[in-house]
């Protein structure tokens, strides 16, 4: 079966560090992506990963094991406006994106 | 540029109604897709189209059609609301006809409360 397990909610404070962890079990792999998705607003496209490793762009990171069926999305210089839902979707074997539930990310003063 | 519009914003409908949700792009993409999103669920895809005139059942089609005479829309039909539908939808785009990865682009979704 396919499945993409994210923590329901975190809570950071603005200025720090905070990691959303993203495991997963699917049939077929051709990438995993995060979106962001302020409330009532629709996703948008934060970050894509195919090969292991990290990917950084600005102050969003994201880090990728295959073999693990791993992946994080480090948020870095915490600021306000970051406080959002956090997407995590794999790319299956037929070129649809799986999703997970979501991560809503809270940040406190 | 607009990139994705969908309309209404929201609508409220009675149960047994027929309904058609409008998507358009301007981006000229390729593959068009509806999800619908409910709380502590995914997004979860209801049919998608990888090209004009060629449509395809997702995970949750049941209850919903879809028609892609050309490049820019994409409707969704209800023909017959149930309370079950009342969700958020939301219609995304992306170009698979090259490139590394298919960023999907997000329409603003429509609203919908079947009563």
């Amino acid at each position: 079966g396919q499945n993409i397990d994210q923590p329901t909610e975190m809570t950071a404070t603005e200025g720090a560090i905070v990691q959303i962890n993203c495991t997963y079990q699917t049939s077929g792999f051709n990438g995993l992506f995060w979106y962001q998705q302020h409330a009532g607003e629709a996703p948008t496209f934060l970050s894509y990963n195919v090969l292991d490793g990290l990917e950084e762009k600005g102050r969003f990171s994201s880090f990728l094991s295959r073999s693990k069926g791993y992946s994080y999305l480090l948020l870095k210089e915490l600021q306000m406006k970051d406080s959002a839902s956090y997407l995590c979707a794999i790319m299956d074997s037929n070129y649809q994106l799986i999703w997970g539930a979501g991560t809503k990310l809270i940040i406190k003063p | 540029i607009a990139g994705i519009t969908q309309a209404p914003t929201s609508q409220i409908l009675a149960a047994g109604r027929r309904m058609t949700l409008r998507c358009t792009q301007d981006m000229r993409h390729n593959a068009m897709y509806w999800y619908r999103q409910d709380l502590g669920l995914g997004l979860r895809l209801i049919h998608y189209s990888n090209t004009a005139g060629t449509t395809g059942k997702g995970e949750v089609p049941d209850g919903y059609s879809v028609s892609r005479a050309n490049t820019d829309d994409f409707p969704l039909t209800l023909a017959s609301a149930v309370p079950s539908q009342t969700s958020v939808y939301f219609c995304a785009s992306s170009d698979t006809t090259g490139g590394d990865y298919n960023e999907q682009f997000f329409g603003p979704g429509t609203r919908l409360t079947v009563l």
